[in-house]
């Protein structure tokens, strides 16, 4: 069974600041996916990865893929109050036939003013 | 387009009563998604269609969950009788292509079962 994991749960950091949000993952996958939930909302697509060593970059985040190490990041840099959300990871297992994501857990970021 | 269409946005109903949520797709999407979103287990993925055929429900919890896709453009997910532990939102998704596309996630349905 896929299992993917993040790191860590809940994040509370200050504006201005930067982190790292991590994404493990249990099988052998090529493809990554990172959403955004605002409170009440729906998920947002923000990234999609697709090989080892793939980085994309949009705005203050920025997310990259270790296929080797299982493992993906979701860096913030500067931080502001607008990415206030939570975050989710999530793994195309790709044992299965078509697209079937295993989402993390969700990492509930809250940047403070 | 308008994306992904839910309906009801909230759904209130007492146990044992039948639940029915709805989905439109985004138009050219061969993928459709329902998932279940609670805090004790997260995003859980229900089951998936691809081209209005259901290709894995293995995440549907019991008998009592059902679901159908009878065009491109409709799918719904049917609970009877519901339980208050089915309380939770449920996602609707589409998506173009084989896994690699983005999933495009509707509004959700607030569903409470009192």
């Amino acid at each position: 069974e896929l299992k993917v994991e993040q790191n860590p749960l809940f994040l509370s950091m200050q504006e201005g600041k930067n982190y790292t949000i991590y994404c493990n993952y249990s099988t052998t996958s090529d493809r990554l996916y990172w959403y955004r939930q605002d409170p009440g909302k729906s998920l947002e697509s923000l990234f999609v990865l697709l090989s080892n060593g793939a980085v994309k970059q949009e705005g203050r985040l920025m997310a990259s893929l270790d296929t080797k190490a299982r493992l993906s990041t979701l860096h913030i840099t500067a931080a502001v109050h607008d990415l206030s959300a939570t975050y989710f990871c999530a793994v195309d297992g790709i044992e299965t036939s078509g697209s079937r994501l295993t989402f993390g857990e969700g990492t509930q970021l809250t940047v403070n003013p | 387009d308008a994306g992904v269409i839910q309906s009801p946005r909230h759904e209130v109903t007492e146990m044992g009563q039948e639940v029915t949520l709805r989905c439109k797709p985004i138009s050219g999407h061969d993928y459709l998604f329902w998932y279940r979103q609670t805090m004790m287990r997260g995003l859980e993925l229900l089951i998936y269609f691809n081209n209005n055929v259901p290709i894995d429900d293995s995440g549907m919890p019991e008998d009592r969950f059902s679901a159908k896709m009878p065009n491109a453009s409709f799918s719904t997910l049917k609970i009877q009788p519901s339980e208050p532990r089915d309380s939770a939102v449920y996602f609707c998704a589409s998506s173009q292509g084989t896994g690699v596309e983005k999933l495009f996630f509707g509004s959700g349905t607030q569903l409470s079962v009192l």
